[in-house]
């Protein structure tokens, strides 16, 4: 059973905190994203990786920055984290054909204060 | 770049009755364009895709159909029950080598009642 697991389920953080979000695929996929979401927004990407140590900017990159040291693990990094990073984070990982499913993992609902 | 529009933001209907979400698209190029669905606490999963060399897919009480003139997709869901309550994404990508962006819409919560 394929399976995304991200390493927390809620985090509370103080605004200029660093701020680590872990993603594990255990699909052997080159692909990895980072997406959060927002109510009346959708989903909207903001860093992908498609090999390790590669990394491509989303549509909203400004403010994170990712890590990909090992094929199945990705990493979030919120610099000094602000209130309008509160959000759900959602990891997910695919194959690297155009065309294939995106397999996502359950989300992190982060709060900053 | 691409921009997907998802209509209706919420959707309710009785138990057994039909149910659409509708999505446009801006950009001629895309010719993929998924489905997800997305349960109370878990990650969207996706239910049905659509290449845009076909018109029409169905899988059981689900459907899409794709209109590459007009640049919208619709889905459609049959004989609704309670379990099919989630919140549903349209999405689309240019399929690009090496890497799939996908853009997506904003999300419509279907809530059906018993």
């Amino acid at each position: 059973d394929v399976k995304v697991t991200q390493s927390s389920r809620y985090l509370v953080k103080r605004t200029g905190e660093k701020v680590f979000l872990e993603c594990v695929q255990d699909m052997d996929h080159e692909n990895m994203f980072w997406y959060r979401q927002d109510p009346g927004l959708g989903l909207r990407l903001i860093y992908f990786s498609y090999d390790v140590k590669m990394k491509e900017k989303g549509d909203i990159p400004e403010g994170y920055s990712v890590s990909r040291e090992k094929k199945e693990r990705f990493s979030l990094i919120l610099e000094s984290a602000s209130t309008n990073q509160t959000s759900m984070y959602l990891c997910a990982s695919s194959l690297p054909s155009p065309y294939n499913e995106q397999f996502f993992g359950p989300g992190t609902r982060l709060t900053v204060l | 770049g691409e921009n997907v529009e998802q209509h209706p933001s919420t959707l309710s209907v009785q138990e057994g009755d039909s149910a659409v979400i509708k999505c446009t698209y801006s950009d001629s190029a895309s010719n993929y364009f998924p489905w997800y669905k997305q349960e109370l606490g878990k990650g969207p999963q996706l239910i049905i895709d659509i290449r845009s060399n076909v018109g029409e897919k169905k899988d059981q009480r689900i459907a899409v159909t794709l209109n590459k003139t007009a640049k919208h997709f619709s889905l459609h869901i049959t004989e609704t029950q309670p379990e099919d309550s989630a919140v549903y994404f349209c999405a689309a990508s240019k399929g690009n080598t090496g890497f799939q962006k996908l853009v997506f819409g904003t999300g419509t919560r279907l809530l059906v009642s018993p």
